[in-house]
């Protein structure tokens, strides 16, 4: 059964919004978070990651949000640029071990 | 930029016919990942090795095979290919240490299997 679940499956957002991207899991033994961006014909590349001892982490313009009583966790992407265009995969680990991917959200943003 | 390399990149090839994926990294990395990806689906892990000598099925069961003789090499075996096996097949690598654990992936093979 899927661990990690995204959503949406696919967002448009116009260039200088804000793009937020869900996932939801139900293992509570997971104890890291990634944020993978994958361009097309590349392999994903890590954006972002939280562990759950806080509630959010901010690199630029983007940031994780976590709700650790909810088993939730977000990606928000600031000031969307064309250049953000790509899909991006939540994902959970426990103990550095046994990385559970969610299904993918392709982001488009227009100019 | 990762240095982890997948050829090849395409691959169309008949039923039936055995094909090998390679994987090498160079970034001396003992984990080594397969994931099997379907657009709009997440990221399947069919096989992984924790180092020389060791590898291991994942989650989605797969016809393939793996081996791991050198620390930078992960191939992946099809003995026979089937129309089922189209799919892209990524392949990734990580250290053991640290905080951050950052798998680092490679661009892909596509395979289409006639």
């Amino acid at each position: 059964q899927q661990q990690v679940k995204q959503s949406p499956q696919s967002l448009i957002v116009q260039k200088g919004g804000i793009s937020i991207i869900n996932c939801a899991y139900e293992n509570t033994a997971f104890d890291y978070f990634p944020w993978y961006q994958q361009f097309p014909g590349k392999g994903p590349a890590l954006l972002i990651a939280i562990r759950p001892d806080v509630s959010e982490k901010k690199e630029g313009r983007f940031t994780i949000s976590f709700n650790k009583s909810a088993k939730q966790f977000s990606l928000h992407i600031m000031d969307s640029q064309p250049g953000d265009s790509a899909t991006y995969f939540c994902a959970a680990s426990i103990r550095n071990n046994d990385m559970r991917f969610g299904a993918g959200t392709r982001l488009t943003v227009k100019p | 930029e990762a240095d982890i390399y997948q050829t090849p990149r395409y691959l169309v090839i008949g039923t039936g016919k055995k094909i090998t994926l390679e994987c090498s990294q160079t970034m001396g990395h003992d984990k080594m990942y397969w994931y099997q990806q379907d657009p709009g689906m997440e990221l399947h892990l069919i096989h992984y090795s924790y180092g020389v000598n060791s590898t291991e099925k994942g989650d989605l069961s797969s016809e393939s095979t793996v081996s791991r003789i050198r620390t930078e090499h992960f191939p992946l075996t099809l003995e026979s290919a089937r129309p089922s096996h189209t799919s892209q097949y990524l392949c990734a690598s990580s250290t053991s240490d640290g905080l951050v654990v950052e798998q680092y992936f490679g661009p892909g093979t596509r395979l289409t299997v006639t």
